[in-house]
């Protein structure tokens, strides 16, 4: 089934630990972006790239980086993780940059640091 | 800068209820606009858009109408269903900039019914 697929589904982590949430899509799209969904902050873009070799950021980008070798990876690495980092993150892609046809999310990432 | 309002919850209602998510955007240009429903558990799935004014996005008993004099974009569903309980996301999209296809969500709606 075409889609986006994130892992782990869930972690614990220590912080100033190092970690790395993958996000994979099988859609070919060009344009993939993370968010971060907390309650009553709704979601806020971390980071984005509209296509594969480009990456910029978003809302709240410190503490976070992603590449983007190719097309189909798009992954977010928590450098030195800090309890403000507990959320629940999502990997979400899009087709065109037209934004018509809307985002496609992945399932998500709950990830605590303790 | 572009963003989007929308009613606070949570909403809780009895089964067969009418549903009204209220949900106003300011945007610069001329944006589409879309319902992002999620599950408990889950991510957000697409429930349902629309790319100009005056249309009319529906899906699964949902409707929601792009009106541009108002800047809204209500989402209403005439009987509600246990199912239906799940947080909704009133979202908006704009080309341009250096963001390409950048989204504004609102702040989620949760919804409980209850039989």
């Amino acid at each position: 089934i075409a889609g986006i697929t994130q892992a782990p589904t869930s972690q614990i982590l220590a912080a100033g630990r190092r970690m790395t949430l993958r996000c994979t899509q099988d859609m070919r799209h060009n344009a993939m972006y993370w968010y971060r969904q907390d309650l009553g902050l709704g979601l806020r873009l971390i980071h984005y790239s509209n296509t594969a070799g480009t990456t910029g950021k978003g809302e709240v980008p410190d503490g976070y980086s992603v590449s983007r070798a190719n097309t189909d990876d798009f992954p977010l690495t928590l450098a030195s993780a800090v309890p403000s980092q507990t959320s629940v993150y999502f990997c979400a892609s899009s087709e065109t940059l037209t934004g018509v046809f809307g985002y496609t999310f992945g399932s998500g990432t709950r990830l605590t640091v303790v | 800068g572009d963003s989007v309002t929308q009613m606070e919850g949570p909403v809780t209602l009895s089964e067969e209820a009418f549903l009204t998510i209220n949900c106003t955007y300011t945007a610069t240009g001329y944006p589409s606009l879309f319902w992002y429903v999620q599950y408990p558990g889950e991510g957000l799935q697409l429930l349902l858009k629309a790319t100009k004014a005056d249309d009319k996005g529906s899906n699964k008993g949902f409707e929601a109408t792009y009106r541009k004099e108002t800047t809204s974009f209500h989402l209403e569903k005439g009987s509600v269903q246990v199912s239906d309980s799940a947080v909704y996301f009133c979202a908006l999209s704009e080309t341009g900039g250096d963001t390409g296809n950048q989204f504004y969500f609102g702040t989620g709606t949760s919804l409980t019914v209850i039989p």
